[in-house]
């Protein structure tokens, strides 16, 4: 299998523009997390999903975030508008659940918002 | 605000040695326990999970549980220069009637030789 696969990898753009992140679970995993990672914070969750549902949206910073899960194959983080402090590196990873939890992330995007 | 805790470090341990890092949990209900490595720039890796008290071997990492006193913990035989990275642990906490990954900040491990 390859992996979680995420896109871009690297992402670099102006404040108040719209960014929209990519990720495909590895295949056959039902659960899929978005985390957020900085120096300051540290690894954060942000929202995941199960079987293409929202579970916990907690972590999600504020209304400027919002992710999706059309099918079990493709999800979606976006930011809009993005902002300077927005700038971080993203995981995407997945799990199977009968495994409880044991997540495979992806290689990250890294955001930078000017 | 419940919350997993490590040594941010670094620790550091000559090649060959045992390297020894440690993560404290606030959930008394926290079930399962996870070992991550992140080398630099790059994305954290599974290393070893752990759901029961006790000792947890495979190959040269041992992980250990200790539910009463909240205590995880990562043993590394014989280190090499190669595990030299960050080691996040992470435990599912309960919140809100679902389950949430929540990772510790992490412990710099050096592996001098």
């Amino acid at each position: 299998d390859a992996g979680v696969i995420q896109s871009p990898r690297h992402e670099v753009t102006e404040m108040g523009q719209e960014v929209t992140l990519r990720c495909k679970p590895i295949s056959g995993h039902d659960y899929l997390f978005w985390y957020r990672q900085t120096m300051m914070r540290g690894l954060e969750l942000l929202i995941y999903f199960n079987n293409n549902v929202p579970i916990d949206d907690s972590g999600m910073p504020e209304d400027r975030f919002s992710a999706k899960m059309p099918n079990a194959s493709f999800s979606t983080l976006k930011i809009q508008p993005s902002e300077p402090r927005d700038s971080a590196v993203y995981f995407c990873a997945s799990s199977l659940t009968s495994v409880s939890y044991e997540q495979y992330f992806g290689p990250g995007t890294r955001l930078t918002v000017t | 605000q419940k919350e997993v805790e490590q040594n941010s470090g670094p620790l550091s341990v000559p090649e060959g040695a045992i390297a020894s890092l440690n993560c404290t949990y606030s959930d008394r209900g926290s079930q399962s326990f996870f070992w991550y490595r992140q080398y630099s720039g790059k994305s954290p890796e599974l290393i070893m999970s752990i759901y029961s008290n006790g000792d947890k071997e495979d190959g040269r990492f041992t992980a250990q549980l200790n539910k009463a006193s909240q205590y995880v913990s990562l043993l590394i035989r014989d280190s090499q220069p190669s595990d030299s990275a960050t080691y996040l642990c992470a435990a599912l906490l309960a919140s809100g009637g679902s389950y949430i990954p929540t990772f510790g900040r992490g412990t710099s491990l050096i592996v001098h030789p």
